[in-house]
């Protein structure tokens, strides 16, 4: 079974970093793009930040360009995210998603998420 | 920047009713890249349809996508109760690379 597992969420004072992780399993990671997309509470869907099969492509939201960087250890199966200068618009449940590219551009699956809250 | 509006933004229907949900983007898209999402509380979102009009495994034949260009539909018949969600529609490139419309909520009358 395909499964994506986030962790690493919880409180954080503004301007403090955490560093979420994803662990995948059920398929060979190292073949997927992977995403991160967030949802902050009663609002919709925003994606943050795409890495390629490798680090050579990599690219972010403008909202968290210089502040948040993605990565992925294929060796292993995880994905990262490396979010520094929180403020409390990064308030938010933070999905880790593999991308598919079989007749489209899409997200399958998506993890269960991990809450992020900025506070004070 | 390709903006996605969805429309309407809450729909009120009963069960065995057919809801049509729009997505319209602000400029034309290759439907390839067109893809819907069912989100329901407290649950991350599910792929229904990718590339405009494919269904995902595992998504019934109710569920069909449709449209070209700058417009785009989600078209749901014989509603069932679990079918009452928020759907999300999403483009992908350019820049920002993804984007994804605000959503409608089909809620039960």
């Amino acid at each position: 079974e395909v499964q994506l597992v986030e962790s690493g969420g919880g409180l954080v004072q503004p301007g403090g970093s955490l560093r979420l992780s994803c662990a995948a399993s059920g398929f060979t990671f190292r073949l997927y793009e992977m995403s991160w997309v967030r949802q902050a509470p009663g609002k919709g869907l925003e994606w943050v930040a795409y890495i390629g099969t490798t680090t050579a492509h990599i690219y972010y939201a403008d909202s968290v360009k210089g502040r948040f960087t993605i990565s992925r250890d294929n060796a292993k199966n995880s994905l990262h995210l490396q979010m520094n200068s929180l403020s409390a618009e990064d308030t938010a449940i933070y999905y880790c998603a593999r991308e598919d590219t079989t007749l489209g551009n899409y997200f399958d699956p998506w993890g269960q998420g991990t809450l992020v809250t900025v506070s004070p | 920047e390709v903006l996605l509006t969805q429309s309407p933004g809450t729909l009120s229907l009963s069960p065995g009713d057919r809801a049509t949900l729009s997505c319209r983007a602000s400029q034309s898209i290759s439907a390839s890249v067109l893809a819907w999402y069912q989100q329901k509380p407290g649950q991350a979102p599910r792929l229904l349809i990718h590339g405009a009009s494919n269904r995902a495994t595992g998504i019934p034949d109710r569920f069909s996508g449709s449209g070209s260009g700058t417009d785009f539909t989600l078209t749901i018949t014989k509603l069932e109760p679990d079918d009452f969600a928020v759907y999300y529609c999403q483009q992908s490139g350019g820049s920002p690379l993804y984007t994804f419309g605000q959503g409608t909520k089909l809620e039960i009358k």
